[in-house]
């Protein structure tokens, strides 16, 4: 079964930083493309970025070039999003989810960590 | 800055047939977008329902379809249920990056 737990979210004050975790189970992490989303509160979902199987390619939305910075450990498991410079539209809960090994399609979501950045 | 575009709500009765589209700003939406769908109920992580166009994954119910309706992306249900109450977003890509619409409240009443 496909398991995707995220973790590290929190309060956090404009300017600051944190460090989210995926932990992957269940499938061959090292084979799939990954994403993070994010849901601000009592709104849609919008797609922040995604790394490649081997992490040599990444892309991400306009809004959080420069700020945020996607990474993994194909060794650990782990998926990873860095957030520096945060500020009060960064408030979302961030998903995890698997994306393909191959086509274009993203298949599963984890439950999702709350960030909340506020003074 | 690219704009998907969904309806905002819409209202079905149970076991009535439904269609929710997904327009982009950049044109016509094609297969090269490869539109995937998803259904998110309250509280709750979303869930996948078609990729590619037309494809289900292994645990979407059969009522559910996906496909091209003029320019557009479309996902139809057919034999509507009180659980598909729900906000469903559909995903498009754009060569390296992907965005939602910002999604469609459906109601079952």
């Amino acid at each position: 079964e496909v398991q995707l737990v995220e973790s590290g979210g929190g309060l956090v004050q404009p300017g600051g930083s944190l460090r989210l975790s995926c932990a992957a189970s269940g499938f061959t992490f090292s084979s799939y493309w990954m994403h993070w989303v994010r849901q601000a509160p009592g709104k849609g979902l919008v797609w922040v970025s995604r790394i490649k199987t081997d992490g040599s390619s990444t892309n991400y939305v306009d809004s959080v070039k420069g700020r945020f910075t996607i990474s993994r450990d194909n060794t650990k498991n782990t998926l990873y999003l860095q957030l520096n410079s945060l500020n009060t539209e960064d408030t979302a809960v961030y998903y995890c989810a698997r994306g393909a090994s191959s086509g274009y399609v993203i298949s599963h979501w984890g439950q999702g960590t709350l960030v909340t950045v506020s003074s | 800055q690219t704009v998907v575009t969904q309806e905002p709500s819409l209202t079905v009765s149970p076991g009535g047939t439904v269609t929710l589209t997904c327009a982009s700003s950049t044109g016509a939406v094609t297969s090269g977008n490869y539109p995937n769908w998803f259904q998110q109920k309250p509280g709750q992580a979303p869930r996948a329902l078609i990729y590619s166009t037309v494809n289900k994954h292994s645990w979407t119910p059969a009522r559910f379809s996906g496909s091209l309706l003029g320019d557009k992306g479309a996902l139809t249900l057919s034999g509507v249920q009180p659980e598909d109450e729900a906000d469903y977003y559909c995903l498009l890509y754009y060569g390296g990056t992907w965005v939602f619409g910002g999604g469609t409240k459906l109601t079952v009443l």
